[in-house]
């Protein structure tokens, strides 16, 4: 069975630094898709990245990028120049065969002024 | 933009009542599904729907039932709701789905549900 495991429930960082997000993945599929969603405290659950597995390179969009290790089945978010906005629940999800997401159990992100 | 959006943000029901929770897209998506999240628990899947009146069961369908009866709308039911389905409910939708292209899946602002 898919699992997702997110090894940090509680993250902090001071604003303008570097955060990273650690996710891991267990699956026996080798085409894939992984994803990570943003969650602020007014719910809403947002798409900050997706990554395809059968691209070797790593997805950017503006200040987030993740590090793909396929063989590793690892998948972490860097948060650079981080802001008060940046402040919420972070989710790493993958998608199984048919196409609802798998998700880990979330890292909170605090950002500190 | 694409739009998800839930009949409810807040929702107090009591022991036994029969729940409906609504949810509607206005992006003409095939795909719809129904999360409940949990402090702790992340995100499981309740139902998904791939088509007008199909359903599948997700990983804790129990004591929940769906309807699909058009494609823009999505409903989860509570047949007679219980204290251990107090929760956040969250509803998804995406494009078709297959093997070369996943698409991203848009969420709705969440219903969170208490039952007393």
């Amino acid at each position: 069975a898919q699992t997702v495991t997110q090894s940090q429930p509680e993250m902090s960082v001071q604003e303008a630094e570097t955060v990273t997000l650690s996710c891991t993945y267990d699956t026996s599929e080798s085409d894939y898709y992984l994803f990570w969603y943003k969650q602020p405290p007014s719910r809403q659950m947002i798409l900050v990245i997706r990554q395809e597995a059968y691209k070797q390179q790593n997805a950017t969009e503006n200040r987030f990028s993740v590090n793909f290790q396929k063989a590793a089945k690892s998948f972490s978010l860097k948060i650079s120049d981080s802001q008060l906005g940046d402040a919420a629940m972070y989710f790493c999800a993958y998608t199984r065969s048919q196409g609802n997401l798998i998700f880990g159990k979330g890292t909170k992100l605090s950002v500190k002024p | 933009d694409v739009k998800v959006t839930q009949s409810s943000r807040y929702l107090v029901k009591r022991t036994g009542e029969k729940v409906f929770l609504e949810c509607v897209q206005d992006m003409d998506h095939e795909n719809m599904f129904w999360y409940r999240q949990d402090p702790g628990l992340g995100l499981r899947l309740i139902y998904f729907s791939y088509d007008v009146k199909m359903k599948e069961k997700g990983d804790i369908p129990e004591g929940y039932s769906v309807s699909r009866e058009k494609k823009e709308r999505f409903s989860l039911i509570l047949e007679s709701a219980s204290t251990n389905q107090t929760s956040m409910y969250l509803c998804a939708s995406t494009w078709l789905w297959d093997r070369d292209h996943q698409e991203t899946q848009y969420f709705g602002p969440g219903t969170r549900l208490l039952v007393l």
